[in-house]
């Protein structure tokens, strides 16, 4: 059962430019939502998380919103860098237990 | 501090065979997950090791085992192997009590079944 889902394989967007990465999920018991970046070669490094009481977490260049209702997150990068160009990977736990990873966007930024 | 480390990098095995992968945790890390990430998918866990003792476990088959050993170590045992498990297979390591946000993860072993 896929209760994390990103539904867009791959996004290329502009350098300078607002990239956004979208993340849906079923499980409304989730109640912290994590994205990890991953670089080839590499492991999954964490970047952001927002709990389940908040709707919008901000750090630096990079903001995750969060609409309960919709089941619905979101990670914003702006301005895009080309060092940006990873696989971005959302994530949801309950109760920081059993971790669950949606497929993974590739984001490309072009210089 | 070297991270997370994992051994082997690559790992090459025919079906039926068994496999023990490795993994060291960050230091200070006291808690391995386990984690198979298979060809264009995200990570899925396997199970955890506290204490040396699996205390969370996915929703795996029991041809999945692992140990922790007293230095935090760990190992993730594969029997009976199938095609189905060519993965990247990652550890992650945290101290207990801490959040999933301090997790670390080690750039994986690639186990190729063939």
């Amino acid at each position: 059962d896929q209760q994390v889902k990103q539904n867009s394989p791959s996004l290329s967007v502009q350098e300078g430019r607002i990239s956004i990465l979208n993340c849906d999920y079923t499980n409304s018991m989730f109640d912290y939502f994590l994205w990890y970046k991953k670089y080839p070669a590499e492991g999954p490094t964490f970047l952001i998380s927002i709990s389940s009481i908040k709707d919008k977490n901000e750090d630096g260049r990079f903001t995750v919103f969060l609409n309960k209702s919709a089941k619905h997150l979101s990670l914003h990068i702006v301005p895009s860098q080309p060092g940006d160009s990873a696989v971005y990977f959302c994530a949801a736990s309950v109760n920081n237990n059993d971790m669950r990873f949606g497929a993974g966007t590739r984001l490309t930024v072009k210089p | 501090d070297a991270g997370v480390t994992q051994s082997p990098t690559h790992l090459i095995k025919t079906r039926g065979q068994q496999v023990t992968l490795r993994c060291s945790p960050k230091s200070g890390h006291d808690t391995v997950s386990w984690y198979q990430q298979a060809l264009g998918q995200g990570p899925q866990f396997i199970f955890q090791y506290y204490e040396e003792e699996e205390r969370q476990r996915g929703n795996f088959p029991d041809r999945f085992s692992g140990h922790q050993f007293p230095n935090y170590s760990s190992e993730l045992n594969v029997n009976a192997l199938l095609l189905g498990d060519s993965a990247l297979y990652l550890c992650a390591s945290v101290t207990s009590g801490q959040s999933t946000d301090t997790q670390y993860f080690g750039p994986g072993t690639r186990l190729t079944v063939l």
